[in-house]
């Protein structure tokens, strides 16, 4: 079974400045994808990010870019900029590559990791 | 239209009653799931559908009980809810269950007496 790992339960940057978010994974599948998805305190569930593990190319959304070392199995955040709509619980997912189509597009997450944006 | 809608925002019910959440989406997904969600907690998947087709059960206790009537709605009805029940549900759809991204609804709030 996969696991996700978030390490960090809580992170707090100053307005402008940049932030990193941990995630660590484990599989033993070679296609996957990794998400981060965004959860302000309204509750809304939001997709910041996508991965492609077959895709050597980290993945960047304007100020938001990700550092994936696939050998590693790390999957990290990078907010740069940082601005006061950033902050909310920061969640890392998982999803199988599932060339079996039995996972149905399970998401697997981690624990989570809460961004206070100072001003 | 790249919304999912959830009803009610808020459900206060007593553990005799019975009542039931709804999620509605309009692009065309065929992918719909059900999640619940404790505070400052991760979603838990309780259930998947798949072209209206029930795919995933994650041994979801049986006073829950999913629906989904067509392809645009998923439902889900609670009857003899106990408090450790109470938790924001989520309802996400997708364009199939392959496809890349779910799209999440804002939730409804559940609190069970």
């Amino acid at each position: 079974a996969q696991t996700v790992t978030q390490s960090q339960p809580e992170m707090s940057v100053q307005e402008a400045e940049t932030v990193t978010l941990s995630c660590t994974y484990d599989t033993s599948e070679s296609d996957y994808y990794l998400f981060w998805y965004k959860q302000p305190p309204s509750r809304q569930m939001i997709l910041v990010i996508r991965q492609e593990a077959y895709k050597q190319q980290n993945a960047t959304e304007n100020r938001f870019s990700v550092n994936f070392q696939k050998a590693a199995k790390s999957f990290s955040l990078k907010i740069s900029d940082s601005q006061l709509g950033d902050a909310a619980m920061y969640f890392c997912a998982y999803r199988s590559g599932d060339a079996g189509g039995t996972s149905y597009g399970k998401l697997t997450f981690g624990q989570g990791t809460i961004l206070t944006v100072h001003p | 239209d790249t919304e999912v809608t959830q009803t009610p925002k808020h459900l206060v019910m007593g553990m005799t009653n019975k009542k039931s959440l709804k999620c509605e989406q309009h692009m065309g997904h065929r992918a719909m799931y059900w999640y619940k969600q404790k505070a400052k907690k991760p979603p838990e998947l309780m259930f998947v559908y798949s072209y209206e087709k029930l795919s995933i059960n994650e041994s979801v206790p049986s006073r829950f009980s999913p629906e989904c009537p067509n392809s645009s709605l998923l439902n889900l009805h609670l009857h003899a809810l106990q408090p450790e029940d109470s938790a924001l549900y989520l309802c996400a759809s997708s364009k199939t269950s392959t496809y890349n991204e779910q799209f999440f609804g804002p939730g409804t709030r559940l609190t069970v007496l």
